[in-house]
């Protein structure tokens, strides 16, 4: 079956600490795996992509297919990175199936 | 470029009333989606839409809830009759399709069904 977990719910780190948002998947075939992100009162919009392979608000998300992780990785956390996080894995028909989010709260 | 518009932002209404959302994709977009998200879940995909036809509606509960993309552009959602559990926030998003995978979202609708 086709999956996506986010195992934390919320995660609360201070500023300057490193971050990292874990996404696991299950998928039979060659996974297309993206990160968004949904700011306060903003609309859900793509942080990135791994084809993309590109570093973006100093985040990084590396597929390791071995361990079926897509974790997003930052190493100083700012305040302004408080938000509500998704990872999502493209399936067929180029559909999105989504974890169920982790909420990052940077502390000052 | 504009973003992909919804209406309306919030709305409120007693079960079993009839309800009704409009989505305009970005201009160009081939690919329409509605996403149902309760509080709490990720997103889940209720239909989909490549130009006017329907590709997937799987996950759609067709006894309640219809949609359509008449001319290939803006798209309604309906629920009729609601229910309680129809309360969530209903989001639109489009992509240009195929491989050109990447959604762009509108703000959504919350719905609250009392």
């Amino acid at each position: 079956a086709q999956r996506v977990t986010q195992p934390e719910k919320l995660l609360s780190v201070f500023k300057g600490a490193p971050v990292e948002l874990k996404c696991n998947y299950s998928y039979s075939g060659s996974p297309e795996l993206f990160w968004y992100v949904q700011y306060s009162r903003q609309r859900l919009q793509l942080l990135l992509r791994h084809i993309s392979r590109e570093s973006i608000k100093g985040f990084t998300a590396d597929l390791n297919k071995g361990e079926t992780s897509f974790h997003l990785k930052k190493p100083f956390a700012q305040e302004e990175d408080s938000a509500m996080y998704y990872c999502a894995l493209s399936g067929s028909n180029y559909q999105l199936i989504w974890g169920a989010g982790t909420k990052l709260i940077i502390k000052p | 470029e504009a973003g992909v518009a919804q209406s309306p932002r919030y709305k409120i209404i007693e079960k079993r009333q009839s309800v009704a959302f409009w989505c305009n994709p970005i201009s160009g977009h081939a690919t329409l989606y509605w996403y149902q998200q309760i509080l709490g879940q990720g997103p889940k995909l209720l239909i989909q839409f490549q130009n006017n036809g329907v590709v997937d509606d799987s996950q759609l509960p067709k006894d309640r809830f219809s949609a359509e993309r008449l001319k290939g552009v803006d798209s309604t959602l309906k629920i009729q009759p609601a229910k309680l559990e129809d309360s969530a926030v209903y989001l639109c998003a489009s992509s240009l399709g195929g491989s050109r995978n990447i959604q762009y979202f509108g703000a959504g609708t919350r719905l609250s069904v009392l």
